[in-house]
Parts: C-alpha cells; structure tokens; sequence
C-alpha cells in the first residue's frame, strides 16, 4: 500500500509570490490534515479536511488556505510568502478518529525555503 | 491551555544503553491519548507507541516503553538497548480533546536524541 505522497518535496520562493503544496493519502484514507513545522515553533497544526471539507481550522492567517478534492487528495496554499513561511510542511492522512488514536500517516513533507 | 511540553531539547545515549526521554502536559480531559512519534532525518514520522489515559498499565512495545502519570501529567519514554537507528526527533504528542471531531494532534517541541557508537 503506497504511503502519503507529497509533492513537491522541495522548492524556493521569493517573498510576495504564492506556493501550491499537494498531498496525496494513502487509499481509503478520507481525513487529510497539514503542520507546519519551523525550528522556532516546532508542529503547528494548520488545518484538517474531511470528504470535502473543513473541519478544523489551527491558529494562522488567511494567508494560509487548503481543499480537498473527491478523490481525498489535498492541496494548501500560501499566498503573499513571507520569509516567516520558510517551513517543512507536513501532510498526514489518517481514518476517522486516526489523530486522536494514533493511527496518523505522515509524509515525508515539502521543504518550503522563502527567500 | 491545552499543552504538551518537552524540557529536554537534545539528549544523547550510549548504544546499548538505556535513555527516557520526558514529557507533560496539560488537558481537562478524563480520557485521551498520548503518543510519541519518531522523526528521523529527512524521513516519515512515524508512531511509536501511545498510551490510552483511562489505562493504568504504561504501554511497551519492544524496546520502547513508557511511564504514564495521570496525575502528573507525566508521559515519559524509555529506550531500552538504544540502537544508531534510534537516532531521531522524538516528539510527544495527544489530541488532548476526545470528541471524535477533533482531529487535531498539539505537539511538544521536540527531543533530538544522538546514539554513540
């Protein structure tokens, strides 16, 4: 069974530009969520998707946006970058109820460098 | 505030040897789950084991086992027979909230743990 797949795994912006992050879960896995992950702050929960939509929101601007398409696949966005952004972005997929029994999947992550 | 705390920035151990690597946290809550995850470098995080808080018995899976104080809130790990490919981020993590909606890990900061050969 193919794990979460992220892409792209590394990339660089430039402050003011947008960033698309894509993730694809593990089949049959319906819950996608997002963390970011800095040195300073450590994993900040971003938001989480289920069939579709939203359900649970993390404490970042509006700068900071996500879907989920009908195949489960998620996408975030980050627009206006700003040096602050530079991050590992971390995308885990799970069952219902898999955050809070453990059975969260995380990928490897897209490195995010803002420059 | 519902946190999770780990005062333990870095440690390093003996191969072969015995490390615990220390957590607490803070939750209203009568029942959740704990759980500490494994990130090695430039690699997936990976669950390493998790405690049920309604379970008095503190969970071991292998060489990994923890010491579970509810009311501490004391949630520590202990690495037996530390091996090099321990070497990772260690990170203590609960949802901290049990309503089935929540699905939404809080972290701590984080333990980078080195073996020496």
């Amino acid at each position: 069974k193919a794990g979460v797949t992220q892409t792209p795994r590394y990339l660089i912006k430039t402050r003011g530009q947008q960033v698309t992050l894509s993730c694809s879960p593990i089949s049959g896995h319906r819950s996608v969520s997002w963390y970011q992950q800095t040195p300073g702050q450590g994993l900040q929960f971003l938001f989480e998707y289920f069939s579709e939509t939203q359900r649970n929101k993390g404490n970042f601007p509006g700068r900071f946006s996500g879907r989920q398409f009908s195949n489960s696949r998620s996408e975030m966005n980050v627009s206006t970058l700003e040096l602050g952004d530079s991050a590992l972005y971390l995308c885990a997929s799970s069952l219902p109820g898999g955050a809070n029994t453990g059975e969260l999947f995380f990928g490897e992550g897209s490195r995010l460098t803002v420059l | 505030a519902q946190t999770v705390t780990q005062s333990q920035p870095e440690m390093s151990v003996q191969e072969a040897e015995t490390v615990t690597l220390s957590c607490t946290y803070d939750t209203s809550e009568s029942d959740y789950y704990l759980f500490w995850y494994k990130q090695p470098p430039s690699r997936q995080m990976i669950l390493v084991i998790r405690q049920e808080a309604y379970k008095q018995q503190n969970a071991t899976e292998n060489r990994f086992s923890v010491n579970f104080q509810k009311a501490a809130k004391s949630f520590s790990l202990k690495i037996s027979d530390s091996q090099l490919g321990d070497a990772a981020m260690y990170f203590c993590a609960s949802p901290l909230i049990s309503n089935f909606g929540n699905e939404k890990l809080t972290f701590g900061t984080g333990t980078r743990l080195t073996i020496i050969p």
